[in-house]
This record gives C-alpha cells, sequence and structure tokens, in this order.
C-alpha cells in the first residue's frame, strides 16, 4: 500500500490477556518506531528497528512489552498480561532513515477493561 | 535527555486570525525540528521540518516556522487560519536514533 498500515485500528481486550499489533511499513523502508500515546499527551517512543534488529528498545515500559521485525518489513508489538494502564493509542512510523520524513500510520487504539 | 514542551493546550481562534503556537526544545547541540499535525480521525502528518540552513521554514498549508537557536524555540505560525486548520498540532525533535520527541500538543480550535 501507500502509507503505513496499522491493524487492528481497534482493540479492546480483558486484563491479564495477551495482545499483538501489526504495521505494515511503507515498502523500502528500513526504519521502523513504535510509540505509544495515551490521552493527553504527545506519542512517546518505545522501540526502533533498523532492518531486522531492535536497534534501540529503551522506550519500553518493562518487559511485559516486545516487538519483532523478522524480514525487515513487517513489525508486531507483543503486550503480555495487559494493565488497564496499558489503554492508549499505538502509533507505528516508518521511514528510510535519519534525516528524512517519518510516515504515520492511523494507529491500533487499545483498550484494556 | 532532551524534551520539547509546548506552551498551549488549547488555542480557541475565529477565522482569519493569526496563530502562534509555542514550542520550546531542551538539546543544546545540532537539532532537527519538526511539526506535525494530526486531524480530527486522521494520522499524523508532517507540517514543516527544519534540519539546517535557513532558519524560516515554510511548510504545507500556509504554516511556516521559525527557528531561533538562542530562545531554543521552533514556534509555528500561519497568518491567517481557516476553520479546516482545526487539529492537534505536535512538536518533535529528532533523537539520536532517528526517533521523535514529542511535545505534549496543542489543540486548536477555529470558530466559523
Amino acid at each position: 500500500g501507500a502509507g503505513v498500515s496499522q491493524t487492528p485500528s481497534n482493540k479492546v481486550t480483558e486484563k491479564g490477556k495477551y495482545v499483538e499489533l501489526r504495521c505494515d511499513p511503507i515498502s523500502g523502508h528500513t526504519a521502523l518506531y513504535w510509540y505509544r500515546q495515551s490521552l493527553g499527551q504527545g506519542p512517546e517512543f518505545l522501540i526502533y528497528f533498523q532492518g531486522t534488529g531492535a536497534a534501540d528498545d529503551s522506550g519500553l515500559p518493562n518487559d511485559r512489552f516486545f516487538a519483532v521485525r523478522p524480514e525487515g518489513s513487517v513489525s508486531t508489538l507483543k503486550i503480555q498480561r495487559t494493565e488497564r494502564g496499558d489503554s492508549a493509542v499505538y502509533l507505528c512510523a516508518s521511514s528510510a532513515g535519519r534525516n528524512t520524513e517519518a510516515f504515520f500510520g492511523q494507529g491500533t487504539r487499545l483498550t484494556v477493561v | 535527555a532532551q524534551s520539547v514542551s509546548q506552551h498551549n493546550h488549547h488555542v480557541i481562534l475565529s477565522e482569519a486570525a493569526s496563530l502562534e503556537l509555542g514550542c520550546n526544545y531542551s538539546y543544546g547541540g545540532t537539532v532537527n525540528l519538526f511539526w506535525y499535525v494530526q486531524y480530527p480521525g486522521q494520522h499524523l502528518q508532517l507540517l514543516l521540518k527544519y534540519f539546517s540552513g535557513d532558519p524560516l521554514v515554510k511548510g504545507i498549508k500556509g504554516f511556516e516556522a521559525e527557528f531561533i537557536k538562542s530562545k531554543f524555540s521552533f514556534n509555528l505560525r500561519k497568518p491567517s487560519v481557516q476553520w479546516s486548520d482545526t487539529a492537534e498540532y505536535f512538536c518533535a525533535v529528532e533523537g539520536s536514533q532517528g526517533n521523535l520527541i514529542f511535545g505534549k500538543g496543542t489543540k486548536l480550535s477555529v470558530k466559523p
């Protein structure tokens, strides 16, 4: 597709469950970023992939959060044992590298009940 | 650590009024700066960016921003707003890995 695609657009899950959020970046973009946006806040950086490897995961809040990008394209953000505080919009962005524009997806709104 | 401050949480203007949204960043070295906009129900879109060169940057839809290094500022301006400019505006600085560090955002409401 022409833009960054995220699925699902909405996800409601029960506390304690496991969720996976998917990001399809723009074809050819080597850099992929995950952000989390809570209500009333700007997006906060979670993790950065350059190709298949996680180059910087310093933004992941704790070890319940994990992300992969096995073939250097699609990425999956995985959250174990979800908590109500994980409720937020999770955004994915891709770019051709530093000093280039990052393109954002529409986000996945995660609600933990 | 780098951080970004946006001074206004919510700005309400009438159409044709002039707009200035404040943004200050914390890092004193070379910076890449951005303004993103999020229209209701849409994804974040780049309005304009500053990497180097002319500190007055022109963006889409008549927006511009001025980089003032001595003030650590990158304020967004538009001479005459339209109802369609109603959106949330985010200032961001690029981190060491190309990630973006965002401010909390400013909601702009333009009354027709």
